[in-house]
């Protein structure tokens, strides 16, 4: 079965620091992985996607991830952090099989950004 | 401009009371999908509908109803037969009929039973 892990359910920066919001998966076969932000008492947005191309994933916002198999991580990074980030984090695995597929959703990562 | 629309944006229900939640898109997607969020749970699929008059349960389908008479359309009920419906309610949609994996959402409709 499929499955993402978020390490932390949440993480504290100063403006203009790097960002790093962890996720592990778990996998039978080679996955497809998204990242997508929540701003509070708003729906999700996608920020990027990862589906077997190029291991380093550009996204939205100057966000960036990368796609280690062998430590099985998806984690999520941004060289400076900006007050507009405070959000909250999804990490997402698209789970083949049965009738449809469906989205595994992390438990998510609350970001807080400190002036 | 395309989107999603979700209403109310908050709902106050009493117990023993059915509610429908509204969602249309303009975004002429073949796919619309209903989740409810809890702290701390991340997402968790209501109901899916990959193509009109036709819908299947998700996850945690007992104490909803859906109906997709219209493509643009994928309302929720919440029936009273739901034990804790208490939630932050999100629709969403994708282009085809397949999870892609990319979803647009709406912006929410918390429900609060009181």
């Amino acid at each position: 079965a499929q499955s993402v892990t978020q390490l932390d359910s949440h993480v504290s920066v100063s403006e203009g620091t790097p960002v790093l919001l962890r996720c592990n998966y778990s996998s039978s076969y080679s996955p497809s992985l998204f990242w997508y932000v929540q701003h509070p008492n708003k729906g999700l947005q996608l920020l990027l996607k990862y589906t077997s191309a190029a291991t380093l994933v550009k996204g939205i916002n100057g966000f960036e991830a990368e796609f280690k198999k062998s430590e099985t991580s998806f984690h999520l990074t941004k060289p400076s952090a900006h007050m507009s980030d405070a959000a909250e984090y999804f990490c997402v695995v698209i789970s083949y099989g049965g009738a449809t597929n469906k989205l595994i959703f992390g438990t998510g990562t609350l970001l807080a950004v400190q002036p | 401009d395309g989107g999603i629309t979700q209403s109310p944006k908050y709902l106050f229900r009493k117990e023993g009371q059915n509610v429908t939640l509204s969602c249309e898109q303009n975004l002429n997607h073949d796919a619309m999908y209903w989740y409810r969020q809890d702290p701390g749970q991340g997402l968790r699929l209501i109901y899916y509908s990959q193509i009109v008059n036709d819908f299947q349960k998700g996850d945690i389908a007992e104490g909803y109803s859906v109906s997709r008479e219209k493509k643009e359309s994928f309302p929720l009920t919440v029936t009273s037969a739901q034990k804790n419906p208490t939630a932050f309610y999100l629709c969403a949609s994708s282009m085809g009929q397949t999870y892609t994996g990319e979803l647009f959402f709406g912006e929410g409709s918390r429900l609060t039973v009181l």
